[in-house]
């Protein structure tokens, strides 16, 4: 059974450019996590989703910032427009129930230049 | 927001040693503790998934505790070794998931000395 997985693991984007971050939970688990970690700083939480729902997206940015579950295929976390703030490791986890234990995936870390 | 604090920040700790670190959270509105262990270049692990006051849970030499009613758990690691050289998390989580229905703190770094 394979573990969540997140691409890209690195990603360079120009000022201005879209970022998409991808991912796939484990087999069988439906609820989605994102999370940002800045220098210096904890796991923040960005958005949470079920398959074709957002469910608290109260973390994200209002701006630039959007994050999809579809039915079929990996959720996406899409950054538009990006700028240096944006630089950061952004992880996503899963979980079989709304509170259980998360499990990660190794991360996404986005460098805007 | 809710405030979830670990501490101590960052922790040097002799091989073969014992040591313990702290996290508090909120007393009201408790669902439950998870405790992840994040190596470097890696993405956290679960350790423990703690939901009742007075809970321990233990892991080979790691341990924790839980009240909740005071709002705190302790993490400890009996006769540490390098392996265990992590960052230690701790997630307070509350019934309605999402934003604040899982908090992390910030970590607790620990760094085994040979």
């Amino acid at each position: 059974n394979a573990g969540v997985m997140q691409n890209p693991r690195h990603l360079v984007r120009r000022r201005g450019q879209e970022a998409r971050l991808r991912c796939s939970p484990m087999k069988g688990h439906s609820h989605v996590y994102w999370y940002r970690q800045l220098p210096e700083e904890g796991l923040k939480f960005m958005v949470y989703l079920q398959k074709e729902n957002i469910i608290d997206e109260s973390g994200m940015p209002k701006e630039r910032f959007s994050a999809e579950f579809p039915k079929e295929g990996p959720s996406i976390l899409r950054i538009q427009q990006v700028v240096r703030g944006d630089s950061a490791a952004y992880f996503c986890a899963s979980s079989p129930v709304a509170t259980g234990e998360l499990f990660f995936g190794e991360g996404s870390r986005l460098t805007v230049l | 927001i809710l405030n979830v604090e670990q501490s101590p920040q960052s922790l040097h700790v002799q091989e073969g040693d014992s040591t313990n670190f702290t996290c508090s959270f909120p007393s009201s509105n408790f669902y439950a503790l998870h405790w992840y262990r994040w190596e470097t270049a890696k993405s956290p692990e679960a350790l423990f998934v703690m939901t009742l006051n007075g809970d321990e849970k233990k892991k080979g030499r790691i341990s924790a505790t839980l009240n909740t009613k005071e709002g705190y758990s302790y993490l400890y690691i009996k006769g540490s070794q390098p392996e265990d050289s992590a960052t230690y998390l701790c997630a307070f989580i509350t019934p309605g998931g999402g934003a604040d229905g899982l908090t992390f703190g910030k970590g607790t770094h620990l760094i085994i000395q040979p």
